[in-house]
């Protein structure tokens, strides 16, 4: 079985332009996270999908900072405008069950790491 | 709010020694335990997890995790570590309730042959 794939692997931009990264996970996965891991620190959640609709998103900075989840499988998290401290390894996880359900293990991808000069 | 708690943020132990990573949390409740793995350019690995019952539990790669409700740690620990255990550590807890984790700023140990 094919695990989250994640691209690119890496990424250096200069602040004020913008970026997006695309995520794959787990074929039939039903919830979708994105993480951004700052370096020194554990990731902390951005987002999280059920499918194609948003559970929550409340660490989002909205003001930069977009996702989607078409169709319910593949996700793209995008920054516009990048600013310096946005340099962080953004991870995407997927789950399989629905959140209702109970404890679902995470599997996470290689992570896209952003650099921005 | 709950929080994560990883004491150590560098170890260094020697091949073959025995080796303890602490982690303590901040929770109403007994949340989800979890132990995480992260090698240089990879993803995070699950270790091990605690739901409930026996506080002793035992996880891939050797590792084991005790959990003591009275000092909210879970502590992770392998009896002889090789020198491909060498890298970052990451405890979380989920309240059960969402299925979201929230992560510990991590361990990283270095192993000296």
């Amino acid at each position: 079985e094919a695990g989250v794939a994640q691209s690119p692997r890496y990424k250096i931009i200069e602040k004020r332009q913008s970026v997006a990264f695309w995520c794959n996970p787990i074929s039939g996965h039903a919830t979708l996270y994105w993480y951004q891991q700052i370096l020194g620190q554990g990731p902390k959640l951005l987002i999280q999908f059920q499918n194609n609709g948003v559970v929550d998103d409340s660490q989002l900075p909205k003001d930069r900072f977009s996702a989607e989840r078409l169709k319910g499988v593949d996700s793209t998290l995008k920054i516009q405008p990048a600013k310096l401290e946005d340099s962080a390894v953004y991870l995407c996880a997927s789950s399989k069950g629905l959140i209702v359900a109970g404890y679902n293990e995470q599997f996470f991808g290689p992570g896209t790491r952003l650099t921005v000069l | 709010a709950q929080s994560v708690t990883q004491p150590d943020i560098h170890i260094t132990v020697s091949e073959g020694a025995s080796l303890e990573l602490r982690c303590n949390y901040s929770y109403g409740a007994t949340p989800y335990l979890f132990w995480y793995v992260q090698s240089p350019g990879q993803g995070l690995q699950l270790l091990l997890k605690y739901f409930s019952g026996d506080t002793l539990v035992q996880g891939i790669k050797g590792f084991e995790a005790e959990f003591k409700r009275s000092q909210s740690s879970f502590n992770l620990r392998k009896p002889s570590v090789h020198w491909s255990d060498a890298a970052e550590y990451f405890c979380a807890v989920d309240p059960g309730t969402a299925s979201k984790l929230t992560f510990g700023t991590g361990t990283r140990l270095q192993v000296t042959l």
